[in-house]
């Protein structure tokens, strides 16, 4: 039973345009998400997260929207970078204080 | 200032042996999370130490063990592996147990492969 989905696998983008990450959780005790990126040979690296009482958090090229209602996030990255090819995982927090992650969503930015 | 250093960086076992791996945290941080990450899914939970005992965990069978030591490594133990072991573990620390305020900083992780 996933609870954080991210359902495109994949998403190639153009550089210099923005990239739209989508990521859906079913767990409606979750109250607080993050994203992470991660490249190969590397661990996650923490980007970017949202509380639950907000529905938008922005850092630089990087915004993340949370739509409650929902229960459905999305991380805006504009504009694109080369750099930025990475998979990226959403990732949930709830009462339980364990991160549950997604499956990952492999960015590639093209020059 | 060190990030999260975890050893081996690749193993090989063979179904039914022992393994143990090991994980530094970041300086100044003082609980250690394991997470198993198997080829094309999403880092899991397997467990949290904290004050050397374990206060989380997740849906892992008792071969998974871990310690935790005073000055704040930790050891991932797994017994009788079986080949669908094989994965990347993921060690991560954080400044206490919620990350609210202290997201979990990763290390590089240990690939195990178990034939």
């Amino acid at each position: 039973d996933q609870q954080v989905k991210q359902n495109s696998p994949s998403l190639s983008v153009q550089e210099g345009r923005i990239s739209i990450l989508n990521c859906d959780y079913t767990n409606s005790m979750f109250d607080y998400f993050l994203w992470y990126k991660k490249y190969p040979a590397e661990g996650p690296t923490f980007l970017i997260s949202i509380s639950s009482i907000k529905d938008k958090n922005e850092d630089g090229r990087f915004t993340v929207f949370l739509n409650k209602s929902a229960k459905h996030l999305s991380l805006h990255i504009v504009p694109s970078q080369p750099g930025d090819s990475a998979v990226y995982f959403c990732a949930a927090l709830g009462s339980a204080r364990q991160l549950t992650f997604g499956s990952g969503t492999q960015l590639t930015v093209l020059p | 200032d060190a990030g999260v250093t975890q050893s081996p960086t690749h193993l090989i076992k063979t179904r039914g042996q022992q393994v143990t791996l090991r994980c530094s945290p970041k300086s100044g941080h003082d609980t250690v999370s394991w997470y198993q990450q198997a080829l094309g899914q999403g880092p899991q939970f397997i467990f949290q130490y904290y004050e050397e005992e374990e206060r989380q965990r997740g849906n892992f069978p008792d071969r998974f063990s871990g310690h935790q030591f005073p000055n704040y490594s930790s050891e991932l133990n797994v017994n009788a592996l079986l080949l669908g072991d094989s994965a990347l573990y993921l060690c991560a620390s954080s400044w206490g147990t919620a990350t609210y305020n202290s997201p979990l900083h990763f290390g590089n992780g240990t690939r195990l492969t178990v034939t």
